[in-house]
């Protein structure tokens, strides 16, 4: 069975600076996706990014970048210029090609600070 | 293009009482999945379907829970005899065609049993 490990339950940096996210999983497939979703306090779970695990070159979406290093099956989320907007619970999720379901970790909740 | 819906957005029962939460999927889309998250944990799996079936409901209790995604219409959870850890979150999520596919969520329904 897959596991999703976010060993981070808080974090708080202030306004513009850099925080990293970690998250670390568990499988023995080789083809899987990986993500992260943000959950701000309207409960909205909203896409940050996506990594295909099969791609070497880590996902970048504006602010938000990926460090995905296959062989220490480890996914953290870097958010630059950090944002009062940011502040949210981060959750890491996997999801094995071909299958349905997405697993998710226990999530990280962000603060910003002004 | 509309994301996904849910509604009700908050619903309250009593005890003994049944729920049934809706979820229209994104325009385009044909799968559906249930998932459901306890106050201050991840979002666990619950149920997979396409039109009209049921794919994967591994995640689903055996007993007073059932889903359903009909030709027309939302697809529904239901929840019969409601009891108090029934209480949570409930999101619905949705992919296009290629079950592989970024799965988008609704704003879920927050269900409370009193």
């Amino acid at each position: 069975a897959q596991t999703v490990t976010q060993s981070q339950p808080e974090m708080s940096v202030q306004e513009a600076e850099t925080v990293t996210l970690s998250c670390t999983y568990d499988t023995s497939e080789s083809n899987y996706y990986l993500f992260w979703y943000k959950q701000p306090p309207s409960r909205q779970m909203i896409l940050v990014i996506r990594q295909e695990a099969y791609k070497q070159q880590n996902a970048t979406e504006n602010r938000f970048s990926v460090n995905f290093q296959k062989a220490a099956k480890s996914f953290s989320l870097k958010i630059s210029d950090s944002q009062l907007g940011d502040t949210a619970m981060y959750f890491c999720a996997f999801k094995v090609q071909g299958a349905q379901k997405l697993v998710f970790g226990q999530g990280t909740r962000l603060t910003i600070n002004p | 293009n509309a994301g996904v819906m849910q509604n009700p957005r908050h619903l309250v029962r009593r005890r003994g009482q049944e729920a049934r939460l809706r979820c229209s999927p994104m325009k385009g889309h044909s799968h559906v999945y249930w998932y459901r998250q306890l106050p201050e944990e991840g979002l666990k799996f619950m149920v997979y379907l396409q039109k009209e079936n049921i794919i994967d409901e591994s995640g689903m209790p055996k007993e007073r829970f059932s889903a359903e995604f009909p030709k027309e219409g939302p697809s529904i959870l239901r929840i019969q005899q409601v009891v108090r850890g029934d209480s949570a979150a409930y999101f619905c999520a949705s992919s296009g065609q290629i079950s592989t596919d970024t799965q988008y969520f609704g704003p879920g329904t927050r269900l409370t049993v009193l």
